[in-house]
């Protein structure tokens, strides 16, 4: 089946650090990856995606790289801040609109 | 404009009885996904539409889950018998195709007792 593995499951981060999480996906024909972010009792949120003719895409402080080869996806938060404090759910598309997701990373800001 | 909402936000039944989940998309959207997601774990597909009909039910775990969508709008997820094991949160979202960016409404928790 489709699988998507993500780490680390638990991040916590110094406020101003950088934080990454990193994605690993199965299916070859994967084309599309977004990141969504989730607060506590709400839906997911997204913030950036990246297509497979992309390596490398940024908004603001956050930004995406792909690697396809090695099939795998990251996120960078740069500077980060306490509102950054959720969990974090990597995806990648199954076919023309199916979203397979990781297991999520709660991050923690720590002021 | 508005998002996709859901009702209710909270569902609370018992082991065996039916319960309805309502989705209401993104004026215009013509793709609705329904999904479920358990306790610290991602979400996962249950249906997808493309207008009236589902183009993809593959997700549903078993027959005592069915959803509609009558007019290509509002959707609803009928689980009939419900069981400990189907709570959970269940999610819905709506893209403008089907190839579009999803956008997840709040979701609605359901628990079985």
């Amino acid at each position: 089946g489709e699988n998507v593995e993500q780490h680390p499951s638990t991040l916590s981060v110094q406020e101003g650090d950088s934080a990454v999480i990193k994605c690993t996906y199965s299916d070859s024909a994967s084309n599309y990856f977004p990141w969504y972010k989730q607060e506590l009792g709400k839906g997911p949120q997204l913030i950036i995606d990246i297509r497979s003719n992309v390596g490398e895409k940024k908004d603001q402080r956050i930004a995406v790289t792909l690697n396809k080869t090695a099939k795998h996806f990251s996120l960078h938060i740069t500077e980060t801040q306490p509102e950054d404090s959720a969990v974090y759910f990597c995806a990648a598309s199954i076919g023309d609109y199916k979203l397979s997701f990781g297991a999520g990373t709660t991050v923690t800001v720590r002021a | 404009g508005a998002g996709v909402s859901q009702t209710p936000s909270n569902k609370v039944t018992e082991k065996g009885k039916y319960v309805e989940l309502r989705c209401d998309p993104i004026s215009g959207h013509t793709a609705l996904y329904w999904y479920r997601q358990s306790l610290g774990q991602g979400p996962e597909f249950l249906i997808y539409f493309q207008g009236t009909g589902a183009a993809d039910d593959s997700g549903l775990p078993n027959d005592r889950f069915f959803a509609v969508r009558p007019e290509g709008s509002v959707s609803t997820l009928k689980i009939q018998r419900t069981e400990r094991g189907d709570s959970a949160v269940y999610l819905c979202a709506s893209s403008s195709t089907g190839y579009d960016t999803q956008y997840f409404g709040p979701g609605t928790r359901l628990t079985v007792l």
